[in-house]
């Protein structure tokens, strides 16, 4: 069984520019969550879906944010025209009945 | 509104020694708590957890202690090893419905273990 996978594991871009991040849970996985990390802090939460269901989005993800999982397995995170600020360490975890997530290796983006 | 607070920001330890890292918390409807390590440019890795209906969990050389009056846990590494230098979070949730057990983390605490 492999782990929670993200691709690409690196993105550079320009600001403006649209990027698209992919997200396999492990595979048994309903419940996967997005995450993003800044310098010098801990994870902060994104968006939760329950399958195929977002039921829940954070104030952080404004309006040039989207996220699917359109068959319940796996997941995007878009950023329409990007900005400087955006630049993280993009995050997915996936978990099953129990409490645990596990995590990707994450998603690097910088925004020139 | 930091609800998980690491306040240490680093911790040296020698090894062969425990190394102890602490966590606080402020909001009493979290149930359930975790350890995650993290490598730079990796995700984190996920060491051992707690349910608020205990308190303490062992694994190996990892133990949770969780103080659910003072609102604090604790992380002890018996004996530390050099390979267990990594940036280490708590983490804590709370799944009743409405918040989906979403993961609220610390600022995590970089532990350096010298040979």
């Amino acid at each position: 069984d492999t782990g929670v996978s993200q691709d690409p594991r690196h993105k550079i871009t320009k600001r403006g520019q649209n990027v698209t991040f992919r997200c396999d849970p492990i595979s048994e996985h309903n419940r996967l969550y997005w995450y993003r990390q800044t310098l010098g802090q801990g994870p902060e939460f994104l968006t939760y879906f329950q399958n195929e269901a977002q039921l829940e989005k954070s104030r952080l993800l404004s309006d040039r944010f989207s996220a699917e999982r359109p068959k319940g397995s796996f997941s995007t995170l878009e950023i329409q025209r990007t900005e400087q600020g955006d630049s993280a360490m993009y995050l997915c975890a996936s978990r099953y009945w129990e409490q645990t997530q596990y995590f990707g290796p994450g998603t690097r983006l910088l925004v020139l | 509104d930091q609800q998980v607070k690491q306040n240490s920001p680093s911790l040296s330890v020698q090894e062969g020694r425990i190394s102890i890292l602490n966590c606080d918390y402020t909001n009493s409807m979290f149930d359930y708590f975790l350890w995650y390590k993290k490598y730079p440019a990796e995700g984190p890795t996920f060491l051992i957890s707690i349910s608020s209906i205990k308190d303490k969990n062992e694994d190996g050389r990892f133990t949770v202690f969780l103080n659910k009056s003072a609102k604090h846990l604790s992380l002890h590494i018996v004996p530390s090893q050099p390979g267990d230098s990594a940036v280490y979070f708590c983490a804590a949730s709370e799944d009743d419905g409405t918040s989906y057990g979403k993961l609220t983390f610390g600022q995590g605490t970089i532990l350096t273990v010298h040979p």
